[in-house]
């Protein structure tokens, strides 16, 4: 069966400083990774997706950048996090013509 | 650009009423998605909608699709406290990459 990882689970950050979130998937080979941010009460919004190794697409302007160094990985990264920067992170995976996405357990992320 | 409106945002009810959760998007799709988040938890997958007309029902949850009409809803019979979640819709812009865009989510809450 398929698993999905995401950590940490939580972390707090100040301004300015970097950060790297970690998404792993297991159980599949070649799948289609996203990564989504969720605002406090709010609707996720796509970031980047990715349909194999090194290959990313980026949907929103921001000073987030996504990497896939593997087939089952997929990071998160920024070199100085904003205040707006804080929220719920979550991998998703798909198989490659599959219908539906499979959520991770999330990265909450807290900017001060 | 695809805009995805659920209404209502808020929805407080009494066990055993019956409800429905509307889902509105702005261009042509026709794979529409229905999500469930606990709490601080991630997002499980409920249905996919396929195509005009499709039905989908599970227990107490039925959803449905009109492409034409560029709706979806989400009905909800004889409600119970433990269907207390935010739920989300999201529709397909991107077929091929699925690049889904969610509706702002309805936060329901069953009271006994």
């Amino acid at each position: 069966s398929q698993t999905i990882h995401q950590w940490p689970a939580t972390l707090v950050q100040p301004v300015g400083s970097p950060l790297s979130l970690e998404c792993t998937v297991e159980g599949t080979s070649n799948p289609n990774l996203y990564w989504y941010r969720q605002a406090a009460g709010r609707g996720l919004q796509l970031l980047f997706y990715s349909v194999g190794i090194g290959q990313i697409s980026s949907e929103v302007p921001q000073n987030l950048s996504a990497s896939r160094p593997q087939d089952r990985q997929f990071i998160l990264s920024s070199k100085k996090l904003l205040l707006s920067d804080s929220g719920f992170y979550l991998c998703a995976w798909r198989w490659e013509i599959g219908e539906l996405q499979y959520f991770g357990p999330g990265t909450r992320l807290t900017v001060l | 650009e695809l805009k995805v409106e659920q209404n209502p945002l808020f929805l407080s009810m009494q066990e055993g009423k019956n409800y429905t959760i509307y889902c509105n998007y702005s261009t042509t799709s026709d794979r529409l998605y229905w999500y469930r988040q606990d709490p601080g938890k991630s997002l499980e997958s409920l249905f996919v909608l396929l195509s005009n007309g499709a039905v989908k029902q599970e227990g107490r949850l039925m959803a449905s699709l009109d492409t034409k009409a560029r709706l979806s809803t989400l009905h909800i019979t004889a409600a119970v406290h433990d269907l207390s979640a935010t739920y989300f819709c999201a529709v397909d812009r991107f077929r091929r990459a699925q690049k889904l865009v969610f509706g702002q989510g309805t936060r329901l809450t069953i009271n006994p």
